[in-house]
């Protein structure tokens, strides 16, 4: 069970486009899902965090503008990366929770590349 | 506030030797303390975790941590090093909000 799917897993874009990243929980209901960006050789940092329904909280310095989170439902969740750029290659990872859990899940990662 | 430091980024032992990953924690509050590993181009997954219950902790792999709130850490072990274990591993500690804060990783090389 706690099984996190993220699609695609691996895109590569021309600067300038955009980007969308899905996240889904597979066999449970997650209230809260988070995203991560790990540079090479770099731990997890945290973009946001979303609840359903509701709008994404950004951690500082995470332009919101730029990294347009929905979570339409209790098991989807969608990172967009507008006008991507070089500097935004990296690989992104979400991960989901409940209530009742605490824990979270992670899901295998979108490894973005922006030419 | 929480923060987490892992000492060592690069850990190497033998095939069969102990393994020793260290991990120390400052939280605000009573902390929720986690090890994760992470393969190459792969998610995380949660080795184990401690919520507050016994203070060792066994999880998946022959791991297992023990929570020493006297020393704030909560450092990895597995008695005996096999060559698949070879991989990142990351401190988190999370507090009421549920959020992990990450330590900066481990590399552990496992040597035939």
């Amino acid at each position: 069970g706690a099984v996190v799917s993220q699609h695609p897993s691996r895109v590569i874009c021309k600067s300038g486009t955009s980007v969308k990243i899905e996240c889904r929980s597979l066999d449970f209901q997650a209230t809260t899902m988070f995203w991560y960006r790990q540079f090479p050789k770099q731990s997890l940092m945290l973009m946001a965090t979303s609840n359903e329904g509701s709008k994404a909280t950004y951690e500082q310095g995470v332009e919101k503008d730029k990294f347009l989170i929905n979570h339409a439902s209790l098991t989807l969740s969608t990172l967009t990366v507008t006008s991507a750029h070089p500097e935004d290659s990296s690989f992104y990872i979400c991960s989901a929770s409940t209530l009742r859990q605490g824990s979270q899940f992670f899901g295998p990662g979108t490894r973005l590349t922006v030419l | 506030a929480q923060s987490v430091t892992q000492l060592g980024s690069h850990v190497s032992v033998s095939e069969g030797a102990l393994v020793l990953l260290r991990c120390n924690y400052s939280s605000s509050v009573p902390p929720y303390l986690f090890w994760y590993v992470q393969y190459p181009n792969q998610g995380l997954q949660l080795l184990l975790k401690y919520t507050s219950a016994a203070t060792l902790v066994k999880g998946i792999n022959g791991f297992e941590a023990e929570f020493k709130k006297s020393e704030t850490s909560f450092h990895l072990t597995k008695p005996s090093a096999h060559m698949s274990d070879a991989a990142e591993y990351f401190c988190a500690v999370s507090g009421s909000a549920r959020q992990l804060t990450f330590g900066s990783g481990t590399q552990l090389t496992v040597l035939p």
